[in-house]
């Protein structure tokens, strides 16, 4: 069964700290990969997606992700993190014949202390 | 463009009772699917659909249904509630040109503010 896992379920850092968020999938065929964020009090937004192409991925808020295909990796980084980047983060991988299910990781809570 | 949007956003319900939670996609998407959340558990898979059809299904039990409209509302059912079907319910939509096109494969899910559900 496809599962998705999350390194960090807490993660403290302080303002301007830069921010590595660890996800591992297991599926052997060609995925679709997605980090989610959730701000408090606030719906599951899109981050950034890896469809295909150069493993780099650019989102929004500076967040980037790579996608490194040998490792089943797919982690999360941002170079500077902000107070409000306080939320939490979800990995979600979509299997290729899977339609849209996602399969997500468990979360992790990143809190920014100013 | 508006997005998802779910109703009612909070719902208190007994035991033993039923509910219907409804979506309404973000216009033009044709692919509805739902998840549970909660805090031990985490986002879990329910069902999708796709042109008024079940299209995929997670493991669930039968209490948890669903239905898409022509217009691609959804709704989803959950009878005999129990204490653990307390859970924040999240509808997610797609726009997905469907199998003979692109396929459902490079899709995006855009999600809504969800139903937050209570069981005594």
């Amino acid at each position: 069964a496809q599962s998705v896992s999350q390194h960090n379920h807490h993660v403290i850092l302080s303002e301007a700290a830069s921010l590595e968020l660890g996800c591992n999938y297991s599926y052997g065929g060609t995925v679709n990969l997605f980090w989610y964020v959730q701000y408090p009090g606030q719906h599951l937004q899109l981050l950034l997606k890896y469809f295909s192409g150069d493993p780099l991925v650019k989102g929004i808020k500076g967040f980037e992700a790579e996608f490194i295909k040998s490792k089943f990796s797919f982690n999360l980084r941002k170079p500077s993190v902000q107070w409000s980047d306080t939320a939490e983060y979800f990995c979600a991988v979509k299997a290729s014949g899977g339609y849209n299910k996602l399969i997500f990781g468990a979360g992790t809570r990143l809190a920014v202390h100013p | 463009k508006a997005g998802v949007t779910q109703t009612p956003r909070y719902l208190i319900k007994t035991r033993g009772q039923q509910v219907t939670l409804s979506c309404s996609p973000i216009s033009g998407h044709r692919s509805v699917s739902w998840y549970q959340q909660t805090p031990g558990q985490g986002l879990q898979f329910l069902f999708e659909y796709f042109s008024e059809t079940q299209r995929n299904k997670g493991n669930f039990p039968g209490r948890f249904s669903g239905r898409q409209f022509s217009n691609s509302r959804s709704e989803m059912n959950v009878s005999t509630l129990e204490l653990g079907d307390s859970a924040l319910y999240l509808c997610a939509s797609s726009l997905d040109w469907g199998q003979g096109h692109r396929g459902s494969y490079q899709e995006t899910q855009y999600f809504g503010p969800g139903t937050r559900l209570l069981v005594l």
